[in-house]
C-alpha cells in the first residue's frame, strides 16, 4: 500500500518569511495530492490540492509543486502570518472516475509563525 | 451549521466496554468516510460508504470495529470490547460522488475516545 513520509515534523519561521514542507510517496499509482491544515482542536481542512497532470498550482500565498518522477511534492507558504500556525498534513491517493478519497496521510508538520 | 456533525465529542470508557459514535454528513453528500487519528499522526483511513453500501472495510483495525449507514444518511462506528490502544480521535468525513470538480473531503470535528 501507499506510504507517505513528511518532513520536517516541526518548523518555526519568522512572520513574513517563507515555509516549505516536503512529502514523498511510494505508490506510483497515486495521482491526487491534497494538503490539509488542522488548527488545534479543530477539524482538518483542505487548503490546496494537485493532480499529477500538473506540476505546480498556486492559490494566493500557497503553492504546491509535484515531481512525479521522484515521487515527491511540496507545500510552499510565502509571507507567513501568525494565523498560518497550525499542523499541516500532506496526503496521497489514487484519483480516477468513481474513486473515493482513501487518503494516506503524512505524519504532519507543526508550523509556528513567530511574530 | 451545515457541516459534518459528530457525537459524542468526547467519550471516556473502561476497557472492555462497547462504544458507538455517530456521524451526520453534509446532506447532499453520497460518500461517508471514517478515519482514525492518534496523537501526533495524520488521519488513518478505516472505511467508507457510497450511500448505504460499505464499499471498503478491509482497513478496519480489527473485527471489534464495525460501521453502518443503514439509510444512506447518518453513520455509526462501533468498537466492541475496547482496549487502551483504541484511544484516539475518530474522524468522520463526507464528499460528493463526483470528486473531479472538487476533490475535498469535509471532515467533522471528531469524537475523542479515551479508554481507561
Amino acid at each position: 500500500g501507499e506510504n507517505v513520509e513528511q518532513h520536517p515534523s516541526t518548523l518555526s519561521v519568522q512572520e513574513g518569511d517563507s515555509a516549505v514542507i516536503k512529502c514523498t510517496y511510494s505508490d506510483s499509482a497515486s495521482n491526487y495530492f491534497p494538503w490539509y491544515k488542522q488548527e488545534l482542536g479543530k477539524r482538518p481542512q483542505l487548503i490546496i490540492d494537485i493532480r499529477s497532470n500538473v506540476g505546480e498550482k498556486k492559490d494566493q500565498r500557497i503553492a504546491v509543486t509535484l515531481n512525479k518522477t521522484a515521487k515527491h511534492f511540496s507545500l510552499h507558504i510565502t509571507e507567513t502570518q501568525p494565523e498560518d500556525s497550525a499542523v499541516y498534513f500532506c496526503a496521497a491517493s489514487e484519483d480516477y472516475s468513481g474513486s473515493a478519497r482513501q487518503l494516506t496521510f503524512g505524519s504532519g508538520t507543526q508550523l509556528t509563525v513567530l511574530p | 451549521d451545515t457541516g459534518v456533525s459528530q457525537n459524542p465529542r468526547h467519550k471516556i470508557t473502561k476497557r472492555g466496554q462497547n462504544v458507538t459514535f455517530r456521524c451526520d454528513p453534509i446532506s447532499e453528500h453520497n460518500r461517508l468516510y471514517w478515519y482514525r487519528q492518534t496523537l501526533g499522526q495524520g488521519p488513518e483511513f478505516l472505511t467508507y460508504f457510497q450511500n448505504e453500501a460499505q464499499l471498503e472495510k478491509s482497513r478496519l483495525l480489527s473485527d471489534r470495529f464495525s460501521a453502518e449507514r443503514p439509510k444512506g444518511s447518518f453513520s455509526t462506528l462501533e468498537i466492541q470490547r475496547t482496549e487502551q490502544g483504541d484511544s484516539a480521535m475518530y474522524l468522520c468525513a463526507s464528499s460528493p460522488t463526483d470528486l473531479w470538480t472538487t476533490g475535498e473531503l469535509f471532515f467533522g470535528e471528531g469524537s475523542r475516545l479515551t479508554v481507561l
